[in-house]
């Protein structure tokens, strides 16, 4: 498939190490915020999201944080796995009738 | 079968050429939205729909049209395609009656002009 993750930024890590994926977000008044996973070939995939009263959630083997003072996403995968590797992308949003903003997204690679 | 499919997979065509994409959902969603991806780029809004023949401009409509004649069927428009117009393309749907914000997406559209 086209490789979409042409020069993006690339996060390199070992297999089994944790990840940490970092997105700044423009828009103050954004109040929902989602981590999506591409791989090649293949349409993003929903991971986790946040609203913005809150400031971590979890799900299976992920972690998102929202750091609303600096506007600062981050999503945590533990134990990284090779099946892992892809294009992340975060994505805001401010008020209901409003649409997903896509940052242009990181590569993530895993060394085995 | 997939929730969001989108036909063609993959569509090579010559420019001045009229093309559509087309895009059909199977999860009773009422918002469809059409995203442009280019390498490097990230997602870019072309336009979308909340509704049946509700239709709205995103950041990227010059030179793209829709039509939302159905709540499954949105479709995506190059009236005359020129090669910046090659892309990867991408249909995508939301509910927000379900309490669920986020996007399903379906596989994506490779068009190419030459």
């Amino acid at each position: 498939g086209e490789n979409v993750g042409l020069h993006l930024p690339t996060l390199s890590v070992q297999e089994g190490d944790n990840s940490i994926i970092n997105c700044a977000y423009s828009n103050s008044a954004s109040d929902y915020f989602i981590w999506y996973k591409q791989e090649s070939g293949k349409g993003p995939q929903f991971i986790i999201d946040i609203r913005s009263n809150m400031d971590k959630r979890q799900g299976q083997r992920v972690t998102v944080l929202l750091n609303k003072t600096v506007k600062h996403l981050s999503l945590q995968i533990a134990a990284t796995q090779p099946g892992d590797s892809a294009v992340y992308f975060c994505a805001e949003e401010s008020g209901a009738n409003s649409k997903l903003t896509f940052g242009k997204g990181i590569t993530l690679s895993v060394r085995p | 079968d997939a929730d969001v499919t989108q036909t063609p997979r993959n569509r090579i065509t010559k420019t001045g050429k009229r093309i559509m994409l087309e895009c059909s959902q199977t999860k009773g969603h009422d918002r469809m939205y059409w995203y442009r991806q280019d390498p490097g780029l990230g997602l870019r809004l072309i336009y979308y729909s909340f509704d049946v023949k509700d239709i709205n401009k995103g950041e990227i409509s010059d030179g793209y049209s829709v039509s939302r004649q159905a709540q499954a069927k949105f479709s995506l428009s190059l009236e005359s395609a020129i090669p910046n117009q090659t892309a990867l393309y991408f249909c995508a749907t939301s509910d927000r009656s379900s309490g669920n914000y986020g996007y399903t997406f379906g596989s994506g559209t490779r068009l190419t002009v030459v």
